[in-house]
């Protein structure tokens, strides 16, 4: 069975500090890896998609790599700000079209 | 272009009741997920379509959960009779399958159901 670990659970940093986000996973067979972002009390929203062919992609402040070796992918977040303040979750894409959830790492931006 | 549409966005009911829940995915997307999310936890999937087939439901407690997707469109989630380890947030997504690559996957709002 896929396992999908993000660590730290929970992360509090100062506005305006750059910060990286750990997703890591345990089945090499990766179609992609998806990342999202969750508020409170709400639904998804999809921040970036990697396909297995590809290392990073960039989404404004935002740059998400994949290394399928090593099992990992990290989330950088540029010039953090209070907005930022939310739930990050990685996804694992098999080949079955399933996606696996890691528990996610909850960010504080603090003013 | 509307998102993937939840609803009811809250569901508070008696344990032992029945309980649906309905999701408008974005036009075209081929694949429909069903996800339950209990706080503080991911995601865990609960079935999958393709099209109108449901091609991975064995997650889904099937003594009490029942799911359908008519036409390849818009789905049910039906728990009957509901218990209080149901509450949690139902989720729905959809993503567009074109020729193996998997796309973006995109979900709706949620429904948060309370069991009482």
């Amino acid at each position: 069975k896929q396992e999908v670990t993000q660590i730290p659970a929970a992360l509090s940093v100062p506005e305006g500090e750059n910060l990286v986000l750990n997703c890591s996973f345990t089945d090499s067979a990766i179609y992609n890896l998806q990342w999202f972002r969750q508020d409170p009390g709400k639904g998804l929203t999809s921040l970036l998609l990697i396909q297995s062919s590809q290392r990073e992609q960039t989404s404004g402040r935002l740059n998400a790599s994949l290394d399928k070796s090593s099992g990992r992918s990290t989330l950088y977040i540029a010039a953090s700000q209070p907005g930022d303040s939310a739930t990050y979750l990685c996804a694992f894409g098999a080949g079955s079209y399933q996606l696996t959830f890691g528990k996610g790492t909850k960010l504080s931006v603090i003013p | 272009e509307a998102g993937v549409v939840q609803s009811p966005r809250y569901k508070i009911i008696e344990k032992k009741q029945p309980v649906a829940f309905w999701c408008n995915p974005i036009s075209g997307h081929n694949t429909l997920y069903w996800y339950r999310q209990n706080l503080g936890q991911g995601p865990e999937l609960l079935i999958r379509y393709e099209n109108e087939e449901a091609v991975d439901d064995s997650q889904l407690p099937k003594d009490r959960f029942s799911a359908e997707r008519l036409k390849g469109v818009d789905s049910t989630l039906k728990i009957q009779p509901a218990e209080l380890g149901d509450s949690a947030v139902y989720l729905c997504a959809s993503r567009l399958e074109v020729f193996g690559v998997h796309t973006e996957a995109f979900f709706g709002q949620g429904t948060r159901l309370t069991v009482v």
